[in-house]
């Protein structure tokens, strides 16, 4: 079981947007309800953007967006903000184990 | 409030047993709502699942890891536990303790707690 594929780095302006690709397989993004993103700065734990696709956990901001087309997962920031920049992590469900991304480095320019 | 807080040796021997617990607060471990996993993440390296434990003692390991991985859960204390054998310098990451909304995502994470295996 191989981590999902991300791209190593963004970066964008202040107000821009921003998508970071999930790429996995039938198995695992491909065949999953259950795809999350998770940002973390640094020295920090992880923090739960989006969850099942395309929700949000309560006090996440509706800048953050999740969708899915059949083995790639993506996340849009709108609106990007210098606090945005950080890691964003992948993960999908793949019956009776999870994967993650290698992680995304969002640089805001 | 949601707290996990991770507790353990930041320090393992080659081929010792790496032992952590996590201790819960503002929910039971014994709910049947969550799941509680572990996760880590090697220095300067990104996230691994490593095992989850769900209401019942339904456990689910990563395969890489499962012959060398226990998951387990003390209702008494509400604290969970993960246990790897023979630890390898492989292993050496920052461990977090999850709460795991089953087959979902990960809602609350503790802090963090970094081992290393080092002779």
């Amino acid at each position: 079981q191989s981590a999902l594929t991300q791209p190593r780095s963004v970066s964008g302006s202040p107000g821009q947007s921003v998508t970071i690709s999930c790429t996995g397989t039938s198995s695992d993004v491909g065949s999953s309800n259950y795809v999350s993103w998770y940002q973390q700065h640094p020295g920090k734990a992880p923090k739960l953007l989006i969850y099942d696709v395309r929700k949000w956990p309560s006090g996440i901001p509706d800048r953050f967006s999740g969708s899915k087309s059949g083995n790639t997962a993506s996340l849009t920031i709108s609106g990007l903000q210098a606090e945005d920049e950080a890691d964003y992590y992948c993960c999908a469900h793949a019956g009776s184990y999870y994967l993650f991304g290698a992680g995304t480095k969002i640089t805001v320019l | 409030q949601m707290q996990l807080q991770e507790s353990g040796p930041g320090l393992v021997k080659p081929s010792e047993t790496l032992s952590l617990t996590c201790s819960v607060s503002g929910g039971p471990v014994s709910t049947s709502n969550y799941c509680w996993a572990w996760i880590r993440q090697p220095p300067g390296k990104g996230l691994e699942w490593i095992a989850s434990i769900c209401h019942g003692g339904r456990t689910y390991y990563k395969p890489s890891l499962k012959s060398r991985v226990t998951i387990s859960v003390d209702t008494s204390t509400n604290q969970f536990s993960l246990k790897l054998t023979s630890a390898t310098a492989a292993d050496t990451a920052v461990y977090h303790c999850v709460r795991e909304t089953e087959g979902s995502s990960y809602s609350y994470w503790g802090q963090g707690t970094l081992v290393t295996v080092s002779s």
